[in-house]
C-alpha cells in the first residue's frame, strides 16, 4: 500500500513570495491533516479535513495560509506572502478507519 | 490550552542500555500516542494507548497509559543503534474532533 505522498520536499524562498505544497493522502483516508514542525518542536495542526470539508482550522493563520481539498482526495497548503518565522517542515498525514494516523515525508521550508 | 511536556529533551546511553521517557499534560486526554521520526521522514506510530492503566509492549518498546490519564511513559529495553531518533508522545482528546497534541520530542542518541 503505497503512503502519503508529498511535493516538493524541499522548497528554498524569499521572504513575501508566495510557495504551494502538494499532499496525496492514503487511498480511502477521508480524513487529512496539514501539521507545521518547527525544528526541535512536535508538530503542530495547522488543519483537518473530512473529506472536503474543513473540521478544524483553528491554528491556521489564515491572513496568510489558505488549504483545500476541493475533490476530498489530495490537498494544497499555500503561503502567501512567507515570512522568515515560516521556516519549518510541513507535515501532511491521512487516516485510516481505525483512526491511525499515518505520517508523509514532509516537505522542508526555508524562507530567507 | 492543552499542553504536553516530554522529557528528556535529549538521553545519550550506551548500546544495549535500557531508556525510559515520559509525558505529561495539563488536561485529561483519551489516547495516547508514541510515535518516532527518523530524519527526514514523517513521525511513526510505535504504540497507541486507549484505556488509563494500559501497559502496551510492541517488542522492545513498552509504553503505559498513566491512571490519572495526564501522563504516559515510553521504555525501550536493550537500545539498538537503529533506535536513534526523536520520539514523540501525543495525547488525542476523542471530544475535540480527535485534535493530536504532540510534545517537544526526545532525542536519543546512542554512542557506540
Amino acid at each position: 500500500e503505497a503512503g502519503v505522498a508529498q511535493s516538493p520536499r524541499y522548497k528554498i524562498i524569499e521572504k513575501r513570495q508566495s510557495v504551494a505544497f502538494w499532499c496525496n493522502p492514503i487511498s480511502g483516508h477521508a480524513t487529512l491533516y496539514w501539521y507545521q514542525q518547527i525544528l526541535g518542536q512536535g508538530p503542530k495542526l495547522l488543519i483537518q479535513f473530512q473529506n472536503n470539508g474543513v473540521v478544524d482550522d483553528s491554528q491556521l493563520p489564515k491572513d496568510r495560509f489558505s488549504a483545500e481539498r476541493l475533490k476530498g482526495v489530495d490537498s494544497t497548503l499555500k503561503i502567501q506572502p512567507a515570512k522568515l518565522e515560516d521556516s519549518a517542515v510541513y507535515l501532511c498525514a491521512s487516516t485510516s478507519l481505525d483512526g491511525e494516523q499515518f505520517f508523509g515525508p514532509g516537505t522542508r521550508l526555508t524562507v530567507l | 490550552g492543552q499542553q504536553l511536556n516530554q522529557s528528556p529533551q535529549s538521553m545519550f546511553i550506551q548500546e544495549g542500555e535500557d531508556v525510559s521517557m515520559n509525558c505529561t499534560s495539563s488536561s485529561i486526554f483519551n489516547t495516547w500516542l508514541w510515535y518516532k521520526q527518523d530524519p527526514g521522514e514523517g513521525p511513526v506510530l510505535l504504540i497507541a494507548l486507549y484505556k488509563a492503566g494500559e501497559l502496551t509492549s510492541n517488542g522492545r518498546l513498552t509504553a503505559q497509559f498513566g491512571i490519572t490519564r495526564k501522563d504516559s511513559f515510553l521504555n525501550i529495553s536493550a537500545s539498538i543503534p537503529s533506535d536513534v531518533g526523536i520520539y514523540f508522545c501525543a495525547g488525542q482528546d476523542m471530544n475535540r474532533d480527535d485534535k493530536i497534541i504532540f510534545g517537544k520530542g526526545t532525542r536519543l542518541h546512542i554512542l557506540p
